[in-house]
């Protein structure tokens, strides 16, 4: 079956720091690719995806590169804020018959960042 | 604002006591999905339909229940068979069909707290 694998936490960084969250994955199609973030107490939003390989998702500072050949969707931030501190969610999505999807998410990973 | 609400924000019950949360989603999407999230275990499936009057257990269906009458709703019933019923309940939407990628939209979720 498929399955997300990302670093367990907290990561905790001092503001300006350089961001890397692990994310690996099996998949026995050809998936989808997340990354959402949760802020406390609410619920989760999409951060930045790809859908094919070597495809680099983006958004508010942040990057994702899909590697196919490593099964990998690593996050990375070059200079993080107090405000990203948040939990990310690494996530696949593969293709059931109909186009409906049913994601799988990694366990999360809460980062921390102070002043 | 298109989007998902889900209410209560937050609900006490008593143990042996069923409690329905509610989803209503105006995003004219096919699929729904309830999950479960507890500190550490990241989001688990309990139930998803991926259309009107059809729905699937996840891999936490156990004590729970749902239906989907209408498109826009799936509410979810938490029986009193769920052993452990405190926690953190996320429910999400997505598009169906034959270019849909598997993003999925949450809510801001539900807390329930058995007292």
């Amino acid at each position: 079956g498929n399955s997300v694998t990302q670093m367990e936490g907290p990561v905790t960084l001092s503001e300006e720091a350089f961001l890397t969250i692990n994310c690996t994955y099996t998949a026995t199609g050809y998936p989808s690719l997340f990354w959402y973030v949760q802020y406390p107490g609410e619920g989760l939003q999409l951060l930045l995806k790809a859908t094919k390989a070597d495809d680099k998702g983006s958004n508010k500072g942040f990057e994702a590169t899909y590697r196919k050949e490593t099964t990998s969707f690593h996050l990375e931030k070059g200079s993080v804020q107090v405000s990203d501190s948040a939990v990310y969610f690494c996530a696949l999505s593969d293709p059931l018959s109909g186009g409906s999807y049913i994601p799988t998410f990694g366990r999360g990973t809460s980062l921390i960042v102070h002043p | 604002d298109g989007g998902i609400t889900q209410s209560p924000k937050y609900l006490f019950r008593k143990e042996g006591q069923n409690v329905t949360l509610s989803c209503e989603q105006n995003l004219n999407h096919d699929a729904m999905y309830w999950y479960r999230q507890d500190p550490g275990q990241g989001l688990r499936l309990i139930y998803y339909s991926q259309i009107v009057n059809d729905f699937q257990k996840g891999d936490i269906a156990e004590g729970y229940s749902v239906s989907r009458e209408k498109k826009e709703s799936f509410p979810l019933t938490v029986t009193s068979a769920q052993k452990n019923p405190t926690a953190f309940y996320l429910c999400a939407s997505s598009t169906a069909g034959t270019y849909n990628t598997g993003e999925l939209f949450f809510g801001e979720g539900s807390r329930l707290t058995v007292l």
